[in-house]
């Protein structure tokens, strides 16, 4: 149990356009989403925290109205990279749990490339 | 300024041989702990967790890791390494009820034939 799912696990668009990353949990109504970035050879870094219903709390440094974060159900939270550029490439990753757990549960990724 | 640290980069082992992975912390409090498993292009995958008790915990795939207060470490062991175990490690401090997670920068296992 607890799967969570990404789409699209990669995708390539051009610079200045924008891209949507959708983390679902399948099997699990996920209270608590969080949007990881991961850059080669390096650890995640926690982007944001988004609660169901409610608008989400970005990490120090990150762009808010770059990285828009809509978790609108308890199965779903989008991470839409805005007016992406190169150095927005990277490796996105979703994780969920649900209020009573403490354990969070990871999506596969989205490799993303920005040409 | 709180941190996690994996001060291994890269491991190497023989198959069959023990390993050990490092993990320190650096918070007020003891805090959460947890040791994920990275495959190549994949999600991370949950080893083993402390939250309290018994310092010596289990995990799947016969991991364990120990939870040293006076070190502020909680190292990864397994007892004898499978090739399928190469992989990236990943220490991870929970915070706040579990709503911040903080990782450290990950250890990549090679596993020799």
């Amino acid at each position: 149990g607890a799967v969570v799912s990404q789409h699209p696990s990669w995708v390539i668009c051009k610079s200045g356009t924008s891209v949507k990353i959708e983390c679902r949990s399948l099997d699990f109504q996920a209270t608590t989403m969080f949007w990881y970035r991961q850059f080669p050879k390096q650890s995640l870094m926690l982007m944001a925290t988004s609660n169901e219903g409610s608008k989400a709390t970005y990490e120090q440094g990150v762009e808010k109205d770059k990285f828009l974060i809509n978790h609108a159900s308890l199965t779903l939270s989008t991470l839409t990279v805005t007016s992406a550029h190169p150095e927005d490439s990277s490796f996105y990753i979703c994780s969920a749990k649900w209020s009573s757990t403490d354990t969070q549960y990871f999506g596969p990724g989205t490799r993303l490339t920005v040409l | 300024a709180q941190s996690v640290t994996q001060p291994d980069i890269h491991i190497t082992v023989s198959e069959g041989a023990s390993l050990e992975l490092r993990c320190n912390y650096s918070y007020g409090a003891t805090p959460y702990l947890f040791w994920y498993v990275q495959s190549p292009g994949q999600g991370l995958q949950l080893l083993l967790k402390y939250f309290s008790g018994d310092t010596l915990v289990q995990g799947i795939k016969g991991f364990e890791a120990e939870f040293k207060r006076s070190q502020s470490s909680f190292n990864l062991r397994k007892p004898s390494v499978h090739w399928s175990d190469a992989a990236e490690y990943f220490c991870a401090v929970g915070l706040y009820n579990f709503n911040k997670f903080y990782f450290g920068s990950g250890t990549k296992l090679n596993v020799k034939p």
